[in-house]
């Protein structure tokens, strides 16, 4: 079984609707990582959250710690938000990430 | 924000010879640095870690005379990939660690394609 567990794998969605992505993870945990990946393979970081709520944008991401899991919402979406997203996670006593498989989406116009 | 950059973006190179990765960090110091690799239509896993000044650590399962690593100043890892096989052909990314105010922040370079014959 996968440390990081992402759901749905792929999504596709027509403009202007709200997008949520789910991550859920097994391990205890010191940060974590949501990432944009897009079709050239460079990797943008959009959050790293230990706890709560950050927003950036349209884009909010949430953590539950006690639950071991992680969303990320993407309000009025938009062709260009079309890519991979990914959750990634640092496990305690660690420095690298370990990646869930990614979601794929496609925002239609 | 950061940069992190990678050099070269591209390569193809005939199985047996060597490639050299570049992963530079542009405006800020790292200590760390990470490389992972990503197979078509897979997670990135991480390969190793580089520490500036000491040996890198590998993951398990990856071969460390194989995949050579040098963290030879606080902006600059390399990573050469030894005799390469067309099954290291992959695409691969390096993060560089940047520390500020207490917090580890992972920047991510764009990534290098390797393609081997």
């Amino acid at each position: 079984k996968n440390e990081v567990e992402q759901s749905p794998q792929n999504l596709t969605a027509q403009e202007g609707e709200f997008i949520t992505i789910n991550c859920s993870y097994s391990v205890g945990i010191s940060a974590l990582h949501w990432l944009q990946q897009h079709p050239g393979g460079g990797i943008v970081s959009l959050f790293m959250l230990s706890s709560g709520k950050k927003k950036h944008g349209r884009l909010i991401a949430t953590i539950n710690i006690q639950e071991k899991h992680s969303s990320l919402h993407i309000t009025a979406s938009h062709p260009r938000d079309s890519a991979v997203y990914i959750c990634a996670v640092r496990l305690k006593g660690a420095d690298g990430l370990t990646f869930g498989k990614g979601t794929h989406l496609i925002i239609q116009p | 924000g950061a940069v992190v950059s990678q050099h070269p973006s591209w390569v193809i190179c005939k199985s047996g010879t060597s490639v050299k990765i570049e992963c530079r960090s542009l405006d800020f110091q790292a200590t760390t640095m990470f490389w992972y690799r990503q197979f078509p239509k897979q997670s990135l896993m991480l390969m190793a870690t580089s520490n500036e000044g000491s040996k890198a650590t590998y993951e398990q399962g990856v071969e460390k005379d194989k995949f050579l690593i040098n963290h030879a100043s606080l902006t600059l890892s390399t990573l050469t990939v030894t005799s390469a096989h067309p099954e290291d052909s992959s695409f691969y990314i390096c993060s560089a660690n940047k520390r500020d105010l207490g917090t580890d922040t992972q920047y991510f370079g764009p990534g290098t394609r390797l393609t081997v014959l």
